[in-house]
């Protein structure tokens, strides 16, 4: 079945340590993005990337950095420089056009202690 | 830069009545999408409904149904003969037609269907 993949779903860190995040899909979709969820706040834009080797920061890029070596993988590397990581962290999906439709994975939930 | 606002952080209705989430948005392009997004206790975003902001007929999806108002930027869901599975955080949001594709959400509403 077609779809996109995060794992893991949970991740635990400590403080100061850089962890990545996976996220695949086998949709064949050109662009991917990376959101964070917090509460009260929605979702908010971190990375997004429409073509392979190219990406584009988001709204709250600072202490993130990504990766698009391939058209199927869009990994998050979370950095020590995040003053605030713990959130769940979302991953989607689309055609070129992002007006039909994006898919989205399950979430990965950050917590770091 | 564009904003989308959710003025309902939470509301609550009982089964198959009918309920309606406001959204407001800004924006100084003419040429655009908006989108409502439920998400369920599992966390897995869903589209609900989608509506062109060049068209001017109201989409509908089953028991959801939008009512788009340019002019007042404005862009609510209606769910008729809501169900017990409604139950979710629903988000607005807003993409440009051209340039940058990227969604721009709102803080979502917490509707809870109640039996």
């Amino acid at each position: 079945d077609g779809g996109i993949t995060q794992s893991p779903k949970y991740l635990f860190r400590k403080e100061g340590q850089n962890v990545t995040l996976s996220c695949e899909q086998n949709l064949n979709h050109d662009a991917m993005y990376w959101y964070r969820q917090d509460p009260g706040q929605g979702l908010r834009l971190i990375y997004y990337s429409q073509i392979v080797n190219d990406f584009q920061k988001g709204d709250i890029a600072e202490g993130y950095s990504v990766s698009r070596e391939k058209k199927e993988s869009f990994p998050l590397t979370v950095t020590s420089a995040q003053k605030n990581p713990t959130a769940f962290y979302l991953c989607a999906s689309s055609k070129q056009n992002m007006n039909t439709e994006a898919f989205f994975g399950q979430g990965t939930r950050l917590t770091v202690v | 830069a564009q904003t989308v606002t959710q003025s309902q952080p939470e509301m609550s209705v009982q089964e198959a009545e009918t309920v309606t989430l406001s959204c407001t948005y800004d924006t100084s392009e003419n040429n655009y999408y908006l989108f409502w997004y439920k998400q369920p206790p599992s966390r897995q975003m869903i589209l609900v409904i989608r509506q062109e902001a060049y068209k001017q007929q109201n989409a509908t999806e089953n028991r959801f149904s939008v009512n788009f108002q340019k002019a007042a930027k404005s862009f609510s869901l209606k769910i008729s003969d809501s169900q017990l599975g409604d139950t979710a955080m629903y988000f607005c949001a807003f993409m440009k037609g051209q340039g940058a594709q990227k969604l721009v959400f709102g803080q979502g509403t917490r509707l809870t269907i109640n039996p």
